[in-house]
């Protein structure tokens, strides 16, 4: 089964500073790839989605990802960090197999940013 | 236009109680989602409809937890009696399906905080 890993339960960085939010994919090249945001007291809401058209992704608030085969990696960046980035992100991946429609989210990353 | 729309935003009760979570889902999407969400365990897909009909309810914990989509634009979350362990969120999504195939696009509602006393 596909499967997602974060590695960093929470981030912290300065306003201004760049932001690298890692994200793992097991071996099997996924048809797609997410990443989600969940803003304080909300729902989740998709940031930007991969689907093998191009490697770099660009979302919305300025978030893009790179797509690496290579690394197995699909690492979400923001050049400048703004206060209302703080928020929670996820990281998913559908099934290999499709007929089979559950989404698997990692276990997040608590971005805090800094004054 | 509206996205997923859940109720009760917030519910306290009682151990025992009966719960009962609405969902409606964004007009036209093929696909229902039920999660719930704590610090120790994370996000939990709990139940899917697709078109109505359940596809999917491994992820419900216990018999205590049943869910209902009577039709595409309601679904009810119920749990019968309710334990101070149910205490956590649970959102509802929706997703439409593109030229027949799941994309995986999901729209979150806010969610229904729960807590049990």
């Amino acid at each position: 089964a596909q499967s997602v890993t974060q590695l960093g339960s929470h981030v912290s960085v300065s306003e201004g500073a760049l932001v690298l939010l890692r994200c793992n994919y097991s071996s099997s090249v996924p048809p797609y790839l997410f990443w989600y945001v969940q803003y304080p007291n909300q729902g989740l809401q998709l940031l930007l989605k991969y689907t093998s058209a191009a490697t770099l992704v660009k979302g919305i608030n300025g978030f893009e990802a790179e797509f690496k085969k290579s690394e197995t990696s699909f690492h979400l960046t923001k050049p400048s960090a703004h206060m209302s980035d703080a928020a929670e992100y996820f990281c998913a991946v559908p099934p290999f197999n499709f007929g089979n429609e559950k989404l698997t989210f990692g276990t997040g990353t608590r971005l805090t940013i800094i004054p | 236009d509206a996205g997923v729309i859940q109720s009760p935003r917030h519910e306290v009760t009682e151990m025992g109680q009966e719960v009962t979570l609405r969902c409606k889902p964004i007009s036209g999407h093929d696909y229902l989602f039920w999660y719930r969400q704590t610090m120790m365990r994370g996000l939990e897909l709990l139940i899917y409809f697709n078109n109505n009909v359940p596809i999917d309810d491994s992820g419900m914990p216990e018999d205590r937890f049943s869910a209902k989509m009577p039709n595409a634009s309601f679904s009810t979350l119920k749990i019968q009696p309710s334990e101070p362990r149910d205490s956590a969120v649970y959102f509802c999504a929706s997703s439409l399906a593109l030229a027949g195939r799941y994309t995986g696009e999901l729209f979150f509602g806010e969610g229904s905080r729960l807590t049990v006393l």
